[in-house]
């Protein structure tokens, strides 16, 4: 059974924190995506890598960084936290490649900066 | 302008009915397309794939039109369980962003009783 795994479904942090989210995939897949959910925004891609050590800005890149040092694990981190990073944050993995391949996303953490 | 643009909804509609959801796409170089459906609080997961020549899956027929550059979803004998915001998808073929979904910002559905 394919997995996506992320580390925490619910997070509080401070304004200012540090914040790290962590995504691993059991599927050997090349490429691994960080998105944000807000209602009436849709999915918006933060960054995606398409191997190890490689990295894409995607849409909303801003306030965010990201780290691929593993194939099958990839971080997303808020360097200083802000209330408006506050939303749901999926991280997906996919073959790399066109085609029909499915991408499947991890379970979400709901992530709220107070 | 947006990769992919599709109807927010919502629609609602009772069961057994019938229902279609469209969407659009601006890259006449795409290649792949999806639905991809999201129950609330939950993760996208995909639904199916959308071929050239149009395809069904049991009560789900999906439709592709390159000339237009327009895909839909019909839902026929809808079910409660159908309730549920549907994701249009496109597969990006340029350069590094190989592999690069591009989502469309979803149609919310509710089947009511």
């Amino acid at each position: 059974d394919v997995k996506v795994t992320q580390s925490s479904r619910y997070l509080v942090k401070r304004t200012g924190e540090k914040v790290f989210l962590e995504c691993v995939q059991d599927m050997d897949h090349e490429n691994m995506f960080w998105y944000r959910q807000d209602p009436g925004l849709g999915l918006r891609l933060i960054y995606f890598s398409y191997d190890v050590k490689m990295k894409e800005k995607g849409d909303i890149p801003e306030g965010y960084s990201v780290s691929r040092e593993k194939k099958e694990r990839f971080s997303l981190i808020l360097e200083s936290a802000s209330t408006n990073q506050t939303s749901m944050y999926l991280c997906a993995s996919r073959e790399r490649g066109g085609g029909t391949y499915e991408q499947y996303f991890g379970p979400g953490t709901r992530l709220t900066v107070t | 302008r947006k990769e992919v643009e599709q109807d927010p909804g919502p629609f609602n509609v009772p069961e057994g009915a019938t229902v279609a959801f469209n969407c659009t796409y601006s890259n006449s170089a795409s290649q792949s397309f999806f639905w991809y459906r999201q129950d609330c609080r939950k993760e996208p997961k995909l639904l199916m794939s959308v071929y050239s020549s149009g395809n069904e899956d049991g009560r789900f027929t999906a439709q592709l039109n390159r000339a237009s550059q327009y895909i839909s979803l019909l839902i026929r004998d809808s079910k409660l369980s159908d309730s549920a915001t549907y994701l249009c998808v496109v597969n990006s073929d340029r350069g590094s962003t190989l592999g690069r979904l591009y989502f469309g910002r979803g149609t919310q559905l509710t089947v009511w009783p």
